[in-house]
């Protein structure tokens, strides 16, 4: 079965850039889209169709792709942006979806 | 505003069964796909199950197929999941969740499953 492969934890100091990366065989052909999820809430869409911004969302949050990789940038991060960060895509069928693993984000 | 609520977790014995409901309301139901995501405890995301807009294709993670069915009805903006012979491993928060213009837009609170033995 399809997957996503994301790191276990990024952590940086406040105003650092952070980097969360994803790694997938079909993301050369299929988007990637980012989710936020804060201790106990629901997932909250950051970026969409790589690299597009959900009206609302910081413009400190931004998405890149090349190749395999994709890549949820956080520039300046801030302590309410600690959360665990999600990358979602679909196979080649685009029937089957996956979530990587998540990324912890800590901002210290 | 979209509304998304889960209904109908609970605590199961493995093999037993359990149907969730979610209501939908604040967008035309009818018009979008919809899915069901799980969260085991401290675990991260899992896709379950998507459905289209008039219930004509669904697909399923391996993991479920076979055992769970996504429905919905559009006359009751409703999105259902029938969960038989359950597992101590499908225990999870269970959320409903909307494709909207952009990607999963939309989401409920979750509702929790555990399956004991």
């Amino acid at each position: 079965s399809y997957e996503l492969t994301q790191p276990p934890s990024v952590s940086v100091s406040p105003g650092q850039t952070a980097r969360i990366t994803c790694s997938g065989d079909a993301l050369p052909k299929r988007y990637v889209y980012w989710y936020q999820q804060k201790s106990g809430q629901a997932p909250v869409l950051v970026i969409y169709e790589d690299n597009k911004r959900p009206s609302g969302i910081p413009e400190r949050f931004s998405g890149s792709t090349s190749g395999t990789m994709g890549t949820l940038t956080v520039s300046g991060a801030q302590a309410e942006d600690e959360a665990d960060y999600y990358c979602y895509s679909s196979d080649n069928t685009a029937n089957h979806w996956v979530f990587g693993g998540g990324t912890k984000l800590t901002v210290l | 505003e979209v509304q998304l609520v889960e209904s109908g977790g609970g605590l199961v014995q493995p093999g037993e069964s359990l149907r969730l409901s979610c209501a939908a309301s604040g967008l035309i139901f009818s018009h979008y796909w919809m899915s069901w995501v799980r969260q085991a405890p401290g675990k991260g995301l899992e896709w379950v199950a998507n459905i289209n807009q008039n219930g004509s294709e669904k697909y399923y993670v391996d993991s479920v197929k076979g055992r769970f069915t996504i429905s919905r009805d559009n006359a009751k903006n409703s999105l259902y999941l029938q969960m038989n012979s359950l597992r101590v491993e499908d225990t999870a928060v269970y959320y409903c969740a909307g494709y909207g213009d952009l990607a999963l837009d939309y989401w409920g609170q979750g509702t929790l499953v555990t399956a004991f033995s």
